[in-house]
């Protein structure tokens, strides 16, 4: 079965350092991966979306990138958090093609507070 | 530009009784998911509809997708406090594998 590995859960960090959160597919491969945040509860905002090593669209310009070294591996990163940055981060992958019914599985999150 | 739009945005009821929340669109999607979603977790998909006055059923909850593929509701009969959560609908186009996500129906099932 497939499984999707997101971390750390929670991280504070000061303004102006960097970030670098990971998240990692098990189980399939050549997945379209993608990360998302999500202010108060509420909707999902795309960041970044990948469909294959090396392959980055970025939805939002923004103080963020994101780089997939790896097939399954996709690293959300920031070389200075401003206070804006901070809120739930997740990552999600599906599979390719047409067939919708598999939807999104995403990660159990991230929950980032830059202070 | 595709949008989602979810109503309401918040519900609060009591614990038995039944509700309807909507998805709505002006776009053609080819196919609408609902995702639930609940505090510090990531969404979890509940059921995907593909084809235009699609009706699929999970227990107590029901969801319709409208004929003409720009629209969809849940509903839910004899609510319990399990159902508790954050739902959001999302669509996918016809164009790559993103879909877009409304903003979410908050709901509160009082015990």
């Amino acid at each position: 079965s497939q499984t999707i590995h997101q971390w750390p859960a929670t991280l504070v960090q000061p303004v102006g350092s960097p970030l670098s959160l990971e998240c990692t597919v098990e189980g399939t491969s050549n997945p379209n991966l993608y990360w998302y945040r999500q202010a108060a509860g509420r909707g999902l905002q795309l960041l970044f979306y990948s469909v294959g090593i090396g392959q980055i669209s970025s939805e939002v310009p923004q103080n963020l990138s994101a780089s997939r070294p790896q097939d399954r591996q996709f690293i959300l990163s920031s070389k200075k958090l401003l206070l804006s940055d901070s809120g739930f981060y997740l990552c999600a992958w599906s599979r390719k093609g047409p067939d919708r019914k598999h939807g999104y599985t995403f990660g159990s999150g991230t929950r980032l507070t830059v202070v | 530009t595709q949008l989602l739009e979810q109503s309401p945005q918040f519900l609060s009821i009591q614990e038995g009784e039944n509700l309807t929340v909507y998805c709505n669109s002006s776009s053609v999607f080819s196919s609408l998911q609902w995702y639930r979603q609940e505090p510090g977790e990531g969404p979890v998909l509940l059921v995907t509809v593909v084809t235009g006055g699609e009706v699929k059923k999970l227990k107590r909850l029901t969801f319709q997708f409208g004929d003409a593929r720009k629209d969809s509701s849940l509903h839910i009969t004899a609510a319990q406090p399990g159902d508790t959560g954050l739902y959001l609908c999302a669509g996918g186009g016809n164009r790559d594998d993103k879909i877009i996500f409304g903003k979410g129906t908050r709901l509160h099932i009082l015990p």
